[in-house]
């Protein structure tokens, strides 16, 4: 079973904060490096999928970077907003299988 | 609208009870997933499938079935011989191609409580 972890487990900012977190994952066989947002009481939802290394992506005040070689991703959310509030998971999928494996994912919650 | 559906959204069964929890997706997807998820874990794959009539197990595969007798459903039973039934169970598809990323897209998940 591969190894993914995210750091930290939970994180309280408070709004208009910036904040950033981690996901590790196995530095060999990458195929790609997914990113979900699972809010309270709903479905988790697609944000980024990452394949190259140097990879950069961004949806709104949420950006995400990528680095294979050494074998994490960071997740930044500039101006947390409430709404941002939710847990943020992070996925691998090795070359040559269609599997994913998840991370324990980082609680966010942003207060007013 | 085009989704994935589970149902119920919460279910009850005495313990030793086999118990089967719905997934329907109208996506057109190929592929179908189903996850557990505990406390302090991520999700664990239990079984998929990339094409009807056909499926794998996962990581944690022992004390689960399924079928995918159609494209759109992917229905998992809890058998008693599931020594820990109790979780939330979600449900996911995404289009199966050479070259995808295959994003999966969720349902609202199943809790599962065994009494």
């Amino acid at each position: 079973i591969l190894n993914v972890e995210q750091s930290p487990q939970s994180l309280h900012v408070q709004e208009g904060d910036s904040t950033n977190f981690t996901c590790s994952f196995p530095s060999s066989n990458f195929y790609a490096l997914h990113w979900y947002r699972w809010e309270t009481a709903k479905s988790p939802e697609a944000l980024f999928v990452m394949t190259l290394n140097g990879d950069e992506k961004k949806k709104g005040r949420i950006s995400a970077t990528l680095n294979t070689k050494e074998g994490y991703s960071y997740l930044y959310i500039k101006g947390s907003q409430p709404e941002d509030s939710a847990t943020y998971l992070c996925a691998f999928r090795p070359g040559g299988g269609n599997k994913l494996t998840f991370g324990t994912g980082t609680q966010l919650k942003v207060e007013l | 609208d085009g989704g994935i559906t589970q149902s119920p959204k919460y279910l009850f069964r005495k313990e030793g009870q086999n118990v089967t929890l719905s997934c329907e997706q109208n996506l057109n997807h190929d592929a179908m997933y189903w996850y557990r998820q505990d406390p302090g874990q991520g999700l664990r794959l239990i079984y998929y499938s990339q094409i009807v009539n056909d499926f794998q197990k996962g990581d944690i595969a022992e004390g689960y079935s399924v079928s995918r007798e159609k494209k759109e459903s992917f229905p998992l039973t809890v058998t008693s011989a599931q020594k820990n039934p109790t979780a939330f169970y979600l449900c996911a598809s995404s289009i199966v191609t050479a070259y995808s990323t295959d994003t999966q897209y969720f349902g609202p998940g199943t809790r599962l409580t065994v009494l």
